[in-house]
């Protein structure tokens, strides 16, 4: 059975910067590319950047580009997001998802608040 | 990018009737590679993470209910529930896998 557990959501201050992790279980991690999605309060969900299979290859949202960085260790099945110089609009629930064939399966989630 | 757009915002519609979900996007989603719509369709509850409903535009994902069903194709699609169910009162979302970034569109929340 897949499983995504995110954490290293919390509360971080406007400037400040904070590193989500994603472990992931019951799939082969390396071989399938992975994503993160957010959503802010009472929001739609974005798209917010995706990494291929080995880590060459990345893309980002317009809003986090240059502030996020994804990144993935495939020996210890788990997926990254760095945020740096968070703003209050990026305050949500951050979700990773494994995309397979045409499918997302996505975490549980883990809020990230920024405030002051 | 390409932008997703759901109509209605907001659906009520009686136990048992049908709802319809509409989708567009602003270029076609259809990949050449293998003939088939990036396009998903998820269930969203609150407080819980989305929940894929359909993939590839039409095929629905194992252990979601019949009553279930995509259609559409290029740039206009549709989510169907046929019988409503109590339990299906939630946020409906149209996602594209065909270029990042993978947009969304905005939802629909569905009303008994």
């Amino acid at each position: 059975e897949v499983h995504l557990v995110e954490s290293g959501g919390g509360l971080v201050q406007p400037g400040g910067s904070l590193r989500l992790s994603c472990a992931a279980s019951g799939f082969t991690f390396s071989s399938h590319w992975m994503h993160w999605v957010r959503q802010a309060p009472g929001g739609g969900l974005v798209w917010v950047s995706q990494i291929e299979t080995d880590g060459t290859r990345t893309s980002y949202a317009d809003s986090v580009r240059g502030r996020f960085t994804i990144s993935r260790d495939n020996a210890k099945n788990t997926l990254y997001l760095q945020m740096d110089s968070l703003r209050a609009d990026d305050t949500a629930v951050y979700y990773c998802g494994r995309f397979a064939s045409g499918t997302f399966f996505w975490g549980q989630g883990t809020l990230v608040i920024v405030s002051s | 990018d390409i932008v997703m757009t759901q109509s209605p915002d907001s659906l009520a519609v009686s136990l048992g009737e049908r709802a319809t979900i509409n989708c567009k996007s602003s270029q076609s989603v259809l990949n050449s590679s293998n003939n088939k719509n990036c396009l998903l369709w998820y269930q969203q509850k609150p407080g819980q993470p989305p929940r894929l409903l359909i993939y590839w535009a039409s095929t629905r994902e194992s252990g979601v209910p019949d009553r279930f069903s995509g259609s559409g194709s290029g740039t206009d699609f549709t989510l169907t529930i046929n019988s409503l169910q109590a339990e299906d009162v939630a946020v409906y979302y149209c996602h594209q896998c065909y270029s990042p970034p993978y947009t969304f569109g905005q939802g629909t929340k569905l009303e008994i």
